[in-house]
């Protein structure tokens, strides 16, 4: 069964400061993967997802994220964080070899990213 | 295009009562996804719906009910409300069975006392 780890439950860093949230997944089969944003009383929105192909994604507002898969990783980064960052970050997962009949997404527990001025 | 929408926004229910919540998705998609995120904690797959039939369900007990219609919208419908169901309750969107990518609405906050 598949399974998501967030490495870091919280994560402070000033502004301008580069970033990195932790994800790693374990899974016998390959995954689609995803990180979400959840702002504060809002739902999720999607930063980036990998599917197949390059290892190296770019999202939106400026973020990144690597899939590793010897390391089965798919850490999350961004060179210059701003104070509007601030918010919950989701790593996901999705059963991605077609042996699934569904696209259901198991997440991490979270990242809670505050950027300090 | 419009997105995924939910309502209502809040809801406070009484344990035992019954709740339904209403998902319009985003225009283009065919598949209905429904998550429940409990404070704190990140989202659990409820069930999804494809082309109005359930195509995979979640560790949630039978009281915990669906419904797609032929214009893609969903309800979630929750039985004999218990305490431990206070939570957000996300919907989402995709096209396909298998989603490459689901479009998440704003989610109902759902309080059960």
């Amino acid at each position: 069964a598949q399974s998501v780890t967030q490495l870091d439950s919280q994560v402070p860093v000033f502004e301008e400061a580069p970033v990195e949230l932790r994800c790693n997944y374990s899974s016998s089969v390959s995954v689609y993967l995803f990180w979400y944003v959840q702002y504060p009383n809002q739902g999720l929105q999607l930063l980036l997802k990998y599917l197949s192909g390059s290892t190296l994604v770019k999202g939106i507002n400026g973020f990144e994220a690597e899939f590793n898969k010897s390391q089965t990783s798919f850490h999350l980064r961004k060179p210059s964080v701003h104070i509007s960052d601030t918010a919950e970050y989701f790593c996901a997962v999705s059963v991605g070899d077609g042996s699934s009949n569904t696209g259901k997404l198991i997440f991490g527990q979270g990242t809670t990213l505050q950027v300090k001025p | 295009e419009t997105g995924v929408t939910q309502s209502p926004t809040h809801l406070i229910k009484t344990r035992g009562q019954q709740v339904t919540l209403r998902c319009s998705s985003q225009s283009g998609h065919n598949t209905v996804s429904w998550y429940q995120q409990a404070l704190g904690q990140g989202p659990q797959f409820i069930f999804q719906y494809y082309r109005e039939e359930e195509n995979g369900r979640g560790n949630f007990p039978p009281r915990f009910s669906g419904l797609q219609f032929p214009n893609y919208s969903s309800e979630l419908n929750v039985n004999a409300l218990e305490l431990d169901d206070s939570a957000l309750y996300l919907c989402a969107s995709s096209w396909g069975q298998v989603g490459y990518g689901y479009t998440f609405g704003s989610g109902t906050r759902l309080t059960v006392v």
